[in-house]
């Protein structure tokens, strides 16, 4: 089975703080994803992955940064957490891509945080 | 931008009974459809995905797919209150990898 595992559950940081989110999948995938997942607004792409050192921006970007270094990590980073930065955030990966891609995307458990 | 819609529910069926969720999408390049099931403070798990027009079936759930409507639906017969979660459609759009965008997802209650 796959694991991706994110370093918190839940998390607590203060306006202003920089912000590491960890996650770690144990598969070999190429494929890596942060989204964020907000009550109304369903599932949105940060940023993903296709390899190491590569990240491509999705939908939402504007005051994150990542960083891949290694193939199984990716991780997220907050420059400056803001109030409204506070959701949970899902990493996934997957396998490859392909046209008729159906490589499912799996998900860590999240980690919940709250900007204060 | 591609969007993917979805009612948000929630939508409640009587144990037993057949739940339809429905998704319709606005990019027509769409080539890859996916359904997800989350249950309350847990993170998504795929159920079901289908790139073929036509049914698609996988135990008590189907998958369907009309491109020209641009249209993907799961079916749940015999429905059971462990299927009471939130059921998120998505859908891959081109060959520029796999960028999947979500639907806001749709809350089925199975009632006892």
């Amino acid at each position: 089975d796959v694991k991706v595992t994110q370093s918190s559950r839940y998390l607590v940081k203060r306006t202003g703080e920089k912000v590491f989110l960890e996650c770690v999948q144990d598969m070999d995938h190429e494929n890596m994803f942060w989204y964020r997942q907000d009550p109304g607004l369903g599932l949105r792409l940060i940023y993903f992955s296709y390899d190491v050192k590569m990240k491509e921006k999705g939908d939402i970007p504007e005051g994150y940064s990542v960083s891949r270094e290694k193939k199984e990590r990716f991780s997220l980073i907050l420059e400056s957490a803001s109030t409204n930065q506070t959701s949970m955030y899902l990493c996934a990966s997957s396998l490859d891509t392909g046209i008729n891609f159906n490589s499912p995307l799996h998900f860590g458990n999240g980690t919940r945080l709250t900007v204060t | 931008q591609k969007e993917v819609e979805q009612n948000s529910g929630p939508l409640s069926v009587p144990e037993g009974a057949i739940a339809s969720l429905n998704c319709t999408y606005s990019d027509r390049g769409s080539q890859s459809f996916f359904w997800y099931r989350q249950y309350s403070g847990k993170s998504p798990e795929l159920i079901m995905f289908i790139y073929s027009n036509g049914d698609k079936e996988d135990g008590r759930f189907t998958a369907q797919l009309n491109k020209a409507s641009q249209y993907v639906s799961l079916l749940i017969r015999d429905s059971q209150p462990s299927d009471s979660a939130t059921y998120l459609c998505a859908v891959n759009g081109d060959n520029a990898g796999n960028m999947l965008t979500f639907g806001g997802g749709t809350r089925l209650m199975v009632k006892p």
